[in-house]
């Protein structure tokens, strides 16, 4: 079974700047998580859908971060004008339908570096 | 407030001990709490995880024991290899109308051969 797909691996830009992040999840998984993880720190969760709908977005900027899950598969995480601050691995996990949220599947991460 | 974090951020063993990872949490109406294993340039990877009415579990090589009353939680490693060096985190489960996991800050272990 392939695992939780995300591009690019790593980023690099200016803030400012705008950044979209790509998250292809498990295959049948409904459920779909974006964190934030800066290092030397535990992920932090942004976003939650189920399908295409969002269930959680009490964490994210949403002034500057908005994320969306067309037709309740792939997912795209947008960053725009990024800051500094922003600099961090953006990790994209799925989990099933029927699934506890413990049972997360997480991909690789997209290792973002604001300058 | 409420939170989930590790007490020792680095931990050094060598080959063959047994190592012990550590983790407080404040909340106590989480129902799962779960460790994470993440080796660089990797996502977390699950490892084990404990209900909240269990004291104790047990899988391969590694033990989870939980300890509601001071909310302490704790990853024993048995005979620990070079392959385990990694940050470990723990993790617990929140159900607030759906469900979530909130992540400690994690410990770094190093083992030497």
């Amino acid at each position: 079974e392939a695992g939780v797909a995300q591009s690019p691996r790593y980023k690099i830009i200016e803030k400012r700047q705008s950044v979209a992040f790509w998250c292809n999840p498990i295959s049948g998984h409904a459920t779909l998580y974006w964190y934030q993880q800066i290092l030397g720190q535990g992920p932090k969760l942004l976003i939650q859908f189920q399908n295409n709908g969002v269930v959680d977005d009490s964490q994210l900027p949403k002034d500057r971060f908005s994320a969306e899950r067309l037709k309740g598969v792939d997912s795209t995480l947008k960053i725009q004008p990024a800051k500094l601050e922003d600099s961090a691995v953006y990790l994209c996990a799925s989990s099933s339908f029927r699934g506890e949220a413990y049972e997360q599947y997480f991909g690789p991460g997209t290792r973002l570096t604001v300058t | 407030g409420e939170s989930v974090g590790l007490h020792l951020p680095t931990l050094s063993v060598q080959e063959g001990d047994n190592s012990i990872i550590n983790c407080a949490y404040s909340n106590s109406a989480s129902d799962y709490f779960i460790w994470y294993k993440q080796e660089s340039g990797k996502g977390p990877q699950f490892i084990i995880d404990i209900r909240s009415n269990m004291d104790k579990r047990q899988g391969q090589r590694v033990t989870v024991l939980l300890n509601k009353t001071v909310k302490h939680l704790s990853l024993q490693i048995a005979a620990t290899q070079p392959g385990d060096s990694a940050v470990y985190f723990c993790a617990e489960n929140r159900r607030t109308g759906f469900q979530k996991l909130v992540f400690g800050t994690g410990t770094r272990l190093l083992v030497s051969p």
